[in-house]
């Protein structure tokens, strides 16, 4: 069955510098999505992209995060300068052609010293 | 406010009875509803759906009840077993491309 996947599982990364969290969708998908989970609590959701631009995102999604589909299979999600309240879990969906179910991947566990 | 929520953080049953999880909507207008599982360090997995025209829905060992007149639902597990073990979420999307809302959790104990 397919699954999405991402990379790194865990990351460990000093205040100020910058992570990549990337992520391949299931191959057939359309709509991709980044939601975070801080340590405790619910999902919440970030950005979803679509035909190579972002369709909505929330107000955690600010300038010092950015989204990129580089090629036919990767999905990234960029923060430019780590502060100590973006360590979390960041979670990659995506979505097939008008269908709302979502299938998450296994994420990645970010770590901000 | 949220417009999903649980009622209940952790709720512990004895293996092999049934569970049932609620959840709480505010938005009369929701028309679709899923709900995930999520196991320690591990992504949340998508169980079964319910859209607004159903009252209920069966999966495998797994059922979910609609009651649109009090905005409420429910995920029924038969015969727990310890791999249901986990957070349970309810989660509503915004239509399209949004992104979903997810209600806090429940956390799901089974005790042998």
């Amino acid at each position: 069955e397919p699954e999405v996947t991402q990379t790194p599982s865990h990351q460990v990364t000093q205040m100020g510098q910058e992570v990549i969290l990337r992520c391949v969708p299931i191959s057939n998908h359309l709509y991709f999505y980044w939601y975070r989970q801080i340590l405790g609590q619910k999902v919440e959701f970030l950005v979803s992209f679509y035909n190579n631009e972002i369709s909505e995102k929330s107000e955690i999604f600010d300038d010092q995060f950015s989204v990129e589909r580089p090629d036919g299979s990767n999905f990234t999600l960029k923060i430019r300068s780590t502060k100590l309240e973006d360590s979390a879990m960041y979670f990659c969906a995506s979505t097939p052609w008008e269908e709302e179910t979502q299938y998450f991947g296994p994420g990645t566990r970010l770590l901000v010293l | 406010g949220e417009s999903v929520g649980l009622h209940l953080p952790t709720l512990s049953v004895q293996e092999g009875d049934n569970s049932i999880i609620n959840c709480a909507y505010s938005n009369s207008a929701s028309d679709y509803f899923i709900w995930y599982k999520q196991e320690s360090g591990k992504g949340p997995q998508f169980i079964i759906d319910i859209r607004s025209n159903m009252d209920k829905r069966q999966g495998q060992r797994v059922t979910v009840l609609l009651n649109k007149t009090v905005k409420h639902l429910s995920l029924q597990i038969a015969a727990t077993q310890p791999g249901d073990s986990a957070v349970y979420f309810c989660a509503e999307p915004g239509g399209g491309a949004d992104g979903l809302t997810f209600g806090k959790g429940t956390h799901l104990i089974i005790q042998p």
